[in-house]
């Protein structure tokens, strides 16, 4: 079936520095959408990409999908203190009626 | 929010007994999902469903079954509840036309 790698696992930074996770699947994709869960909470939805080789930014996350549509990574700029959490992303397959979520990142920062 | 409720959000059963869990939404989507959440598992697919009385398995179903006796209602039932099956559980939905999921605020199952 379908898989959706993640990594890294987990990601331990400072509060500054930056961070990427990745997000590889086994078969191309309709779409990958990035959700993110704060510690305790459920998973928030953040963006969908749709488009080979697009690039979307939301202040300082900056999410890429590839050309081949297989992969696609979510890189956050100069961390801080709220962007502890654990970030999936998921794909799509066209006409498929269900998402298939990679494993996450769960980010901690030192302040 | 996506209008979505789970019931009961924190459960502690013994081995053995039934549990149900129940989402229910307000918001008439067509699409509902049950995911189990497990450290270095991540979200998980157990059952989804596309309309009433219409579900189909997901990657992680045996030892569950859900049931769907109207739009807004989504019960997810453990039979005989096993010590595998402590996890968190998140029911999600999806409107018809849309890819993203809006997930509920999760129901914490212990089995003891």
């Amino acid at each position: 079936g379908q898989q959706v790698m993640q990594i890294p696992q987990y990601q331990h930074v400072q509060e500054g520095e930056d961070f990427t996770t990745y997000c590889n699947s086994s078969t191309t994709l309709s779409n990958i959408q990035w959700y993110k869960q704060r510690p305790g909470g459920h998973p928030v939805f953040l963006i969908q990409l749709v488009k080979s080789g697009e690039v979307k930014k939301q202040k300082r996350l900056t999410f890429q999908f590839g050309e081949a549509k297989k992969n696609s990574s979510l890189h956050i700029t100069a961390t801080q203190t709220t962007d502890v959490g654990t970030y999936f992303c998921a794909g799509a397959i066209q006409g498929a009626q269900k998402l298939v979520f990679g494993q996450g990142t769960r980010l901690t920062i030192n302040p | 929010d996506a209008g979505i409720t789970q019931s009961p959000r924190h459960k502690v059963t013994e081995t053995g007994t039934p549990v149900t869990l129940r989402c229910h939404q307000t918001e008439n989507h067509r699409y509902m999902y049950w995911y189990r959440q497990d450290p270095g598992h991540g979200l998980r697919l157990i059952h989804y469903s596309y309309g009433v009385k219409d579900t189909d398995k997901g990657e992680v179903s045996d030892g569950y079954s859900v049931s769907r006796s109207k739009t807004e209602d989504f019960l997810l039932t453990l039979e005989s509840a096993t010590s595998s099956q402590t996890s968190v559980y998140f029911c999600a939905i999806r409107g018809q036309g849309a890819d993203t999921i809006y997930f509920g605020e999760g129901s914490w199952l212990t089995v003891v």
